[in-house]
């Protein structure tokens, strides 16, 4: 069983809804992270929260919204997505926070599977 | 910039051949992380190992080797008696110590036949 649990798997949505993707992981990590996967694609960085705070926004459209009520739960809130924005979300989590030491190895989710219509 | 490239988008072996897949990385840091992670069809990506910039030893798991040279900035896994298990999208990553942010290389897609 993994480790990360994201919720859920399979999500599909129109562009007026609003939903939400979540995500656990009960390791005493103190970084999570939101990756975005195209089909063929390598995962994308989307944010990072580093100690329950946001340490890196790779400029992502407001349209999609993070959220980290504690050290173990991660959100992100979506709402007026495009077609365009279908793909498969990673959570993933690491040890240490946003330490610059480039070190942290990440323990990744199943991923979220989003279809915009 | 940092860049990691895996030229190789593709590869199909029977299954018990070995299988290389190579990763080439960019940096002018001097201290960076090297990673490979397994993607196999149910989604998750899997950490297979990690090197840091200053320990160029290779190092053998099991079936999967890796071998790492600075000199061409190359970090190659191979992968010994493949198994049909073993299909699946491998990435090289690269981590600088400056930002801490992981990248990935865009995969190499790896099939196994039996």
């Amino acid at each position: 069983d993994t480790e990360v649990t994201q919720t859920p798997k399979h999500l599909v949505m129109g562009m007026t809804n609003k939903k939400s993707l979540k995500c656990e992981q009960h390791m005493g990590h103190r970084a999570m992270y939101w990756y975005k996967q195209k089909a063929k694609k390598p995962p994308e960085l989307m944010f990072v929260y580093s100690y329950e705070k946001l340490s890196i926004n790779e400029s992502v459209p407001s349209r999609f919204s993070p959220e980290c009520p504690n050290s173990s739960l991660l959100n992100l809130h979506l709402h007026a997505l495009q077609p365009e924005d279908s793909a498969l979300y990673l959570c993933a989590s690491s040890p240490w926070g946003q330490s610059s030491s480039g070190a942290n190895v990440l323990t990744f989710g199943a991923g979220s599977r989003l279809t915009v219509l | 910039a940092q860049k990691v490239t895996q030229a190789q988008t593709e590869i199909s072996v029977v299954e018990k051949e070995d299988v290389t897949l190579d990763c080439v990385y960019e940096t002018r840091d001097t201290t960076y992380y090297l990673f490979w992670y397994k993607q196999p069809p149910s989604g998750e990506l899997v950490f297979l190992i990690r090197r840091n910039s200053f320990d160029e030893q290779n190092e053998i798991s099991g079936r999967y080797s890796w071998n790492f040279q600075k000199s061409t900035s190359s970090f190659n896994f191979t992968i010994t008696a493949s198994q049909v298990v073993d299909s699946a999208v491998y990435f090289c990553a690269l981590s600088e110590k400056r930002d801490d942010k992981i990248i990935f290389g865009k995969g190499t897609r790896l099939h196994i036949l039996p």
